[in-house]
């Protein structure tokens, strides 16, 4: 039982247009969710974050729009850019007693920006 | 600055060996995690530690071991490999808790475990 999910395997989208890449969760007792990227033969790095109390946090071109009736979130990159071409990862964050919390992650999304 | 450095790169054992995944990490982070990745798969969390000398499962413990003697060494052992073994493994760490939840862990470039 998925509790994350990303439902698509991949994504095209032309340079400079804007990529929408979209995550599920069925667990509402996630306190935020996190957004990595991941590059072929790298560990996953962070990209944005958004707590549970909120719906929408922007980095530069980097927005992710949380909708918790739905229980889906979205990732928007604008404008993409050819070095936007990896792997992204939804996870959602749990936090336990000990201070520490932890990860659940979906399957990824592999975007592809063509120039 | 290193972050999160992983060894071997690359490593391929017999079913019924034993090796160890080493981890080091020199952000004096307390929170370090191990995660495997199978094919097409999402990151699934092996162990975690809060601090040195505390660990608990995660996800899916079964079949490998951990200790935390120091901040900075977190490695993951396992004893009798399997095929299922067969895996990427990333080690990450996190510092103290942000109250805006922005927290991030980071990944080191992972092991790449294959049993046969």
């Amino acid at each position: 039982d998925q509790q994350v999910k990303q439902n698509s395997p991949s994504l095209s989208v032309q340079e400079g247009r804007i990529s929408i890449l979209n995550c599920d969760y069925t667990n509402s007792m996630f306190d935020y969710f996190l957004w990595y990227k991941k590059y072929p033969a790298e560990g996953p790095t962070f990209l944005i974050s958004i707590s549970s109390i909120k719906d929408k946090n922007e980095d530069g071109r980097f927005t992710v729009f949380l909708n918790k009736s739905a229980k889906h979130l979205s990732l928007h990159i604008v404008p993409s850019q050819p070095g936007d071409s990896a792997v992204y990862f939804c996870a959602a964050a749990t936090i336990t007693g000990a201070g520490s919390y932890q990860l659940t992650f979906g399957k990824g999304t592999k975007l592809s920006v063509i120039p | 600055n290193a972050g999160v450095t992983q060894t071997p790169k690359f490593r391929i054992l017999k079913i019924g060996q034993s090796m160890t995944l080493q981890c080091a990490q020199d952000m004096n982070h307390n929170y370090m995690y191990w995660y495997r990745q199978d094919p097409g798969m999402g990151l699934k969390l092996i162990y975690y530690s809060v601090g040195a000398g505390i660990t608990d499962k995660g996800e899916v413990p079964n079949g490998y071991n951990v200790s935390r003697s120091t901040t900075e060494y977190f490695p993951l052992r396992l004893e009798l490999a399997a095929p299922s073994q067969t895996s990427v493994y990333f080690c990450a760490s996190r510092g103290a808790h942000r109250l805006d939840g922005g927290d991030e862990q980071f990944f080191g470039p992972g092991t790449r475990l294959t049993v046969l």
